[in-house]
């Protein structure tokens, strides 16, 4: 079956910096990629959608410069929480589209970012 | 915007039968999934209904009723491991998955 990964699986950083995540379909090309966020006790809230080659699309309420995503192949896209603060503390799944079977969305295993 | 509701918690006992219910204000969408979620752990797909009625996967069973506005995870012959966060999600033609609030089941002995 189609497989996604994350990296870091895990990562905790200083308010102020900057973390990097990637997100990779290992066995299939992703023209699309998708970024939650899910914090403890809540369900998935859809961040932004990642189409390789162009902007990402940012759901309301999310800041754009703040999460900066980006699709460079068809194998991976990138989220930067830039500037973090203990509030962007939070578990960030991504998942990839899946060119035949377009209903489908595989799951990475997400990250859990702490920020202190 | 899309109203996605899910009981907050259910309890059953092992080897049970227990239906999570997913009611909705939203429309134009293709299709409806149902995943399950341990702890730290990403979703896992379970079932996708594009029609009103009944898929059937093995001890899982998935309903949707667009008319009524509503769709029902069953899980039978429950088990320890049937233990986690059950999440409706509607699939849009834009491609995106909006989630619905989350019920975390928990199966005793």
């Amino acid at each position: 079956g189609a497989v996604v990964s994350q990296h870091p699986s895990w990562v905790i950083c200083k308010s102020g910096t900057s973390v990097k995540i990637e997100c990779r379909s290992l066995d299939f090309q992703a023209t699309t990629m998708f970024w939650y966020r899910q914090f403890p006790k809540q369900s998935l809230m859809l961040m932004a959608t990642s189409n390789e080659g162009s902007k990402a699309t940012y759901e309301q309420g999310v800041e754009k410069d703040k999460f900066l995503i980006n699709h460079a192949s068809l194998t991976l896209s990138t989220l930067t929480v830039t500037s973090a603060h203990p509030e962007d503390s939070s578990f960030y799944i991504c998942s990839a589209r899946d060119a035949v079977e377009v209903y489908e969305q595989y799951f990475g295993p997400g990250t859990r970012l702490t920020v202190t | 915007g899309q109203n996605i509701d899910q009981p907050t918690e259910m309890t059953a006992t092992e080897g049970a039968i227990v239906q999570i219910n997913c009611t909705y204000q939203t429309s134009g969408f293709n299709g409806l999934f149902w995943y399950q979620q341990h702890a730290g752990e990403a979703p896992t797909f379970l079932s996708y209904n594009v029609l009103d009625g009944l898929e059937e996967k093995g001890r899982f069973s998935s309903f949707l009723s667009r008319s009524k506005g509503y769709s029902y995870l069953l899980l039978k012959e429950l088990q320890m491991k049937d233990s986690a966060s059950y999440l409706c999600a509607f699939y849009f033609y834009t491609d995106k998955l909006i989630f619905g609030t989350g019920t975390r089941l928990q199966v005793f002995p």
